[in-house]
């Protein structure tokens, strides 16, 4: 069974660099086509995705977050880690660690974490 | 503002079915085969239901089933029942440097 947990601060001011770890287990990061990533969802309901590894250690970056984002993979602890840089008020949202596999469907987040709300103050 | 088109409601009595559109271009939902559809309870995170168009993961109920036709793909629930009422989004695969589409997601409420 596949488990994911987001960890990490509710709370950054603006301008500062928020870092969320997600832990996981019931797969390797090292099996060719598995991936996990990160989403968010603002209080308004839509979803953004965020970021995504693969095992081969690919990187995708979605369009709106690129240029202050990056993500980590630390196999041998299970976690996959997301640093967001200059974060502002409007980066206040819900952000899910997800999980992805080749092997099992092709470009679907089959397993999500229970999310973890991150507010930012002004 | 949402790549995908989805209606911001649905409604049906139980036992209905209903149908959820979800309107791309050329680029995603015209091109690849990889649509799928998620449902999400109040609080909780989003589900996997319907993936590469019409495929239903194991567990989820065979009343939820996927179609496309050109740039539009369709979520159908039919029978509906109480559990149902959720918010439901779409996600395609793109050619794009997105990678990813996403629709703003639909209410589906049980009259």
């Amino acid at each position: 069974q596949i488990t994911l947990k987001e960890s990490g601060p509710t709370l950054v001011k603006s301008t500062q660099t928020l870092t969320l770890t997600c832990t996981f287990s019931g797969f390797s990061l090292t099996t060719p086509g598995v991936g996990v990533g990160w989403i968010r969802q603002s209080p308004g309901k839509a979803l953004e995705w965020l970021a995504l590894i693969y095992a081969d250690d690919t990187i995708y970056y979605g369009p709106s977050v690129k240029d202050r984002v990056s993500i980590t993979k630390d196999t041998s602890k299970t976690q996959v880690v997301l640093t967001v840089k200059t974060m502002d008020p409007v980066d206040s949202a819900t952000y899910y660690c997800i999980h992805t596999s080749l092997n099992t469907g092709w470009y679907v987040f089959d397993s999500w974490g229970p999310g973890t709300l991150v507010t930012v103050s002004s | 503002q949402s790549a995908l088109t989805q209606p911001a409601s649905v409604s049906g009595s139980p036992g209905q079915s209903i149908t959820i559109s979800c309107t791309g271009v050329r680029s995603d939902i015209g091109a690849y085969d990889y649509v799928s559809w998620y449902q999400q309870h109040p609080g909780k995170a989003p589900k996997v239901v319907i993936y590469e168009v019409n495929k239903r993961p194991s567990g989820v109920s065979n009343r939820f089933s996927g179609s496309k036709s050109g740039n539009t793909a369709s979520l159908t629930i039919s029978g509906l029942q109480a559990e149902d009422e959720a918010d439901y989004f779409c996600i395609s695969y793109t050619s794009t440097t997105t990678r990813y589409v996403f629709g703003a997601g639909t209410t589906v409420t049980v009259l």
